[in-house]
């Protein structure tokens, strides 16, 4: 499996702030997700993170809203960007490792936006 | 559009008994399916199937995939309290463009346990 954490666990901000979300891995990966879970929904990709590249965005979602970092190949950063009460969310990072690439997901950032 | 749908979304039972989590799918490149527990914030890793007829278990859960009628079940027998979760099924796509790694996510199955 994959060692993940995620600094801050949950954070309370306002309106129109940005928050940057890390993430580390205890070893090198060399794919890197970002999802979102809304209150009472299931999980959504935002994106995947690449080294060395730009990430690549899924439908609905834009870099300008959550740019993303991916300096090396163990740690990544999602900010959340002029925020509102609708980013309020769990987010999450995800990991490809393991002898089927199984994914495994770090233990999440519960934002709430007033 | 690609879909991923779980039933029953909620279930409640008693401490002993059996239940049958269903998750049926409609997804183009399809690589694997995947079943996670939330508890709190975090899926914890369950099981990844990729061949159908092959059940994988672990204890007191297992699970069978069946990629001709495009679904699968996930078990759990004597059920316990701490069995009380949200259980997601998600697919994950193949290599190709750039979906390759994606995971596709069902609205998951509340699991509740009574003592």
């Amino acid at each position: 499996s994959a060692v993940i954490s995620q600094k801050p666990s949950r954070d309370i901000c306002q309106r129109g702030t940005s928050l940057t979300i890390q993430c580390q891995v205890d070893s090198q990966v060399t794919m890197m997700f970002w999802y979102r879970q809304q209150p009472g929904q299931s999980l959504t990709l935002i994106a995947t993170a690449n080294q060395g590249s730009e990430a690549t965005y899924e439908s609905g979602f834009v870099i300008d809203k959550f740019p993303i970092s991916r300096p090396n190949l163990t740690f990544s950063t999602l900010t959340v960007s002029n925020m509102s009460p609708e980013d309020s969310s769990i987010y999450l990072c995800s990991v490809r490792k393991g002898s089927l690439y199984e994914q495994y997901f770090g233990p999440g950032t519960r934002l709430t936006v007033t | 559009e690609d879909k991923v749908v779980q039933s029953p979304l909620s279930l409640v039972v008693h401490e002993g008994d059996t239940v049958t989590l269903n998750c049926s799918y409609e997804v183009t490149n399809f690589r694997s399916l995947l079943w996670y527990k939330q508890e709190k914030k975090a899926p914890t890793f369950l099981f990844m199937l990729t061949s159908s007829g092959i059940e994988k278990k672990s204890g007191r859960l297992s699970s069978i995939l069946d990629k001709k009628e495009l679904f699968s079940i996930l078990n759990i027998t004597a059920t316990q309290t701490g069995d009380s979760a949200i259980y997601l099924c998600a697919v994950e796509h193949n290599a190709g463009g750039t979906s390759y790694g994606k995971l596709t996510f069902g609205q998951g199955t509340i699991l509740t346990v009574h003592p």
